[in-house]
């Protein structure tokens, strides 16, 4: 079964940071780029970051650029996301998500994981 | 950065009725590059239709998805009480990747 999972998230203090990590199963994480999308209390979704499948390319949403940093660990099937100088305004719910190859659509979504920042 | 626009804000119908919404963009979306997704409470969002038109694996034909360019429209006839949800559209042609702020389909 595909399946990604979220974790990491938690309560913290603006400036803080916080690592969150993506557990993927189900298929080669290895062949696949990675995203994650946020979405704040009541709003809508909000992508944040994408990662190509070797980890060699990256790029940000204009309000995280700077402040978070996406990378991948291929051989434990991992996505991170290195969040840094949190503000109240990142207080959401983190999903990561796959890419689809050829297709680049998201198609696999995890559950995702709260961040609060207060 | 492409603004995907989405109307109406809710629809209100009852099952068994045909529901339009509709994404507008701001600039032409490359390759029509657009999807679909539905997100129910507390639920992570799932992918209905990409490529503009395409269904994705598993998803009823009762959802279409139509236009290009800068319009599109995603079209669920007779509506089932789990089609009841709030649909999002996203362009991934051009970086940032960008969402519309949802419809939401309500149960009149």
């Amino acid at each position: 079964e595909l399946q990604l999972v979220e974790s990491g998230g938690g309560l913290v203090q603006p400036g803080g940071s916080l690592r969150l990590s993506c557990a993927a199963s189900g298929f080669t994480f290895s062949r696949y780029w990675m995203h994650w999308v946020r979405q704040a209390p009541g709003k809508g979704l909000v992508w944040v970051s994408r990662i190509n499948s070797d980890g060699s390319s990256t790029s940000y949403a204009d309000s995280v650029k700077g402040r978070f940093t996406i990378s991948r660990d291929n051989a434990k099937n991992t996505l991170y996301l290195q969040m840094n100088g949190l503000r109240a305004e990142d207080t959401a719910l983190f999903y990561c998500a796959r890419e689809s190859t050829g297709y680049y659509v998201l198609d696999v979504w995890g559950q995702g994981t709260t961040v609060t920042v207060s | 950065e492409i603004v995907l626009t989405q109307s109406p804000g809710t629809l209100s119908l009852s099952p068994g009725e045909r529901a339009t919404l509709s994404c507008r963009a701001s600039q032409t979306v490359n390759s029509n590059y657009l999807a679909w997704y539905q997100q129910k409470p507390g639920q992570a969002p799932r992918l209905l239709i990409y490529g503009a038109s395409d269904r994705a694996t598993g998803i009823p034909d009762r959802f279409s998805g139509s236009g290009s360019g800068t319009d599109f429209t995603l079209t669920l006839r007779r509506l089932e009480p789990e089609d009841f949800a709030v649909y999002f559209c996203q362009q991934y042609g051009s970086s940032p990747y960008t969402f519309g702020q949802g419809t939401k389909l309500e149960i009149k």
